[in-house]
């Protein structure tokens, strides 16, 4: 079965330095998410991407996050100095562009920051 | 305002039991899908089961059913005949608006342990 593929698994890093989660969508699909959860909290959307621009994000995605799609498999979530708060498990999705409904997530990259 | 509720943080089911989990959610739009998603003790986040706003029967996904009131505004997920293997973290999740943008909202989760 087709899957999102996340690197790396876990990342650590300091506080201050850049850190870019990648992102493998499924290959037919053609709308990309980023969501976040913090450990013990539930699940926050980041920001979608279509058709090679942001289609919407949410008040956490601010200047400090960017996303791109580099070449046409993968899609990356890029960090700017990292802060502690940034912590969290980082989950990337995929949908097609019609019919079925449901994100397809992978398995996450767990970002620690020190 | 919370627009997932998930009332239950944590239960406990003995194995072969039913067990529902409860969730209500809050939207003043007409067009919105309601997700239930499994993330085992491995972190991964593995969809079970979609209701549709305007789908008129309640979904079910082999063990797994969604008793979905409309005007209670509630998304209940059942899972028959419990497995040690449903142990696990299950969240309810709401899409507002159109089906391409799929922009969730999740609810704090309820931490679910099937006792053999």
């Amino acid at each position: 079965e087709p899957e999102v593929t996340q690197t790396p698994s876990h990342q650590v890093t300091q506080m201050g330095q850049e850190v870019i989660l990648r992102c493998v969508p499924i290959s037919n699909h053609l709308y990309f998410y980023w969501y976040r959860q913090i450990l013990g909290q539930k699940v926050e959307f980041l920001v979608s991407f279509y058709n090679n621009e942001i289609s919407e994000k949410s008040e956490i995605f601010d200047d400090q996050f960017s996303v791109e799609r580099p070449d046409g498999s993968n899609f990356t979530l890029k960090i700017r100095s990292t802060k502690l708060e940034d912590s969290a498990m980082y989950f990337c999705a995929s949908t097609p562009l019609s019919g079925a409904n449901v994100l397809t997530f992978g398995a996450g990259s767990r970002l620690t920051v020190l | 305002a919370q627009k997932i509720t998930q009332t239950q943080p944590g239960m406990f089911v003995q194995e072969k039991e039913a067990v529902t989990l409860d969730c209500t959610y809050d939207t003043s739009d007409q067009s919105y899908g309601l997700f239930w998603y499994k993330q085992p003790s491995s972190g991964e986040m593995i969809f079970l089961i979609y209701q549709g706003s305007y789908d008129e029967q309640n979904a079910t996904e082999g063990r797994y059913s969604l008793n979905f009131q409309k005007a209670r505004k509630s998304a209940n997920l059942v899972i028959s005949a419990s497995q040690l293997g449903d142990s696990a973290m299950y969240f309810c999740a709401m899409r507002e608006g159109p089906q391409r943008a799929q922009k969730l909202v999740f609810g704090q989760g309820t931490r679910l342990t099937i006792n053999p």
